[in-house]
């Protein structure tokens, strides 16, 4: 167990729909970073948030979205969502913004029909 | 250009037997940590070792070792006594220094399958 927990495990949900995915991460972290892995594409760093505040942003569509609040947690938000989107999406934790520690959560499976 | 290059698509290994998974890393940051994680079927990423670019020993964790070549920037982990519950994707990753992001960049991932 990486300590990192992301809910829900599996989603499926209709095309242009919004859906919002959790993560908590390990105790003591205070960065979180958001990755897609889809077949086509492979891992793909999204974004990045340290205590609250937004860091860095990678591959991150428009229609995606994401906050880390005051506990910590961060939340993927993904709207207008098209077949394409599906995918892993992973949450991991750090102490801080870099270093030498990188929990990944179980990840949660996103299925657009 | 690829910054994390793994050329092996699978591997097949006997049980019991030790396996190289290749890595190549291209950087020019000094200050860089590599790391490899396991992604069975079940999807989840566990990671497995990390190789920080200032550290003058290779890296171990039990059956795990990073062959670390610095001056060829390659990163090869090491299975040693393979098992059965080895057989999954395997991701060498990369995170450059203090200058950049933070976040990990991977490469396609090899497959290995351990052959009872």
């Amino acid at each position: 167990d990486s300590g990192v927990t992301q809910t829900p495990k599996h989603l499926i949900t209709a095309t242009g729909q919004r859906v919002t995915l959790r993560c908590s991460p390990r105790s003591g972290d205070l960065s979180v970073y958001w990755y897609q892995q889809s077949l086509d594409q492979g891992l793909q760093f999204l974004i990045q948030y340290y205590n609250g505040e937004e860091r860095a942003k990678g591959n991150i569509l428009e229609r995606f979205s994401a906050q880390q609040f005051p506990d910590l947690h961060s939340e993927l938000n993904l709207s207008s969502l098209e077949l394409g989107d599906s995918a892993l999406y992973f949450c991991a934790s750090s102490p801080r913004g870099g270093g030498e520690e990188a929990f990944f959560g179980q990840g949660t499976r996103l299925t657009v029909v | 250009a690829q910054k994390i290059t793994q050329t092996q698509p699978g591997m097949f290994v006997q049980e019991k037997e030790a396996v190289t998974l290749d890595c190549t890393y291209d950087t020019s940051d000094p200050s860089y940590g590599l790391f490899w994680y396991k992604q069975p079927s079940s999807g989840e990423m566990i990671f497995l070792i990390y190789q920080g670019s200032y550290d003058q020993q290779n890296a171990t964790e039990g059956r795990y070792s990073l062959n670390f070549q610095k001056a060829r920037k390659s990163a090869n982990l090491v299975i040693s006594a393979s098992q059965l519950g080895d057989s999954a994707m395997y991701f060498c990753a990369m995170r450059e220094g203090p200058g950049s992001q933070g976040n990990l960049i991977f490469g396609k991932g090899t497959k290995l399958s351990v052959k009872p």
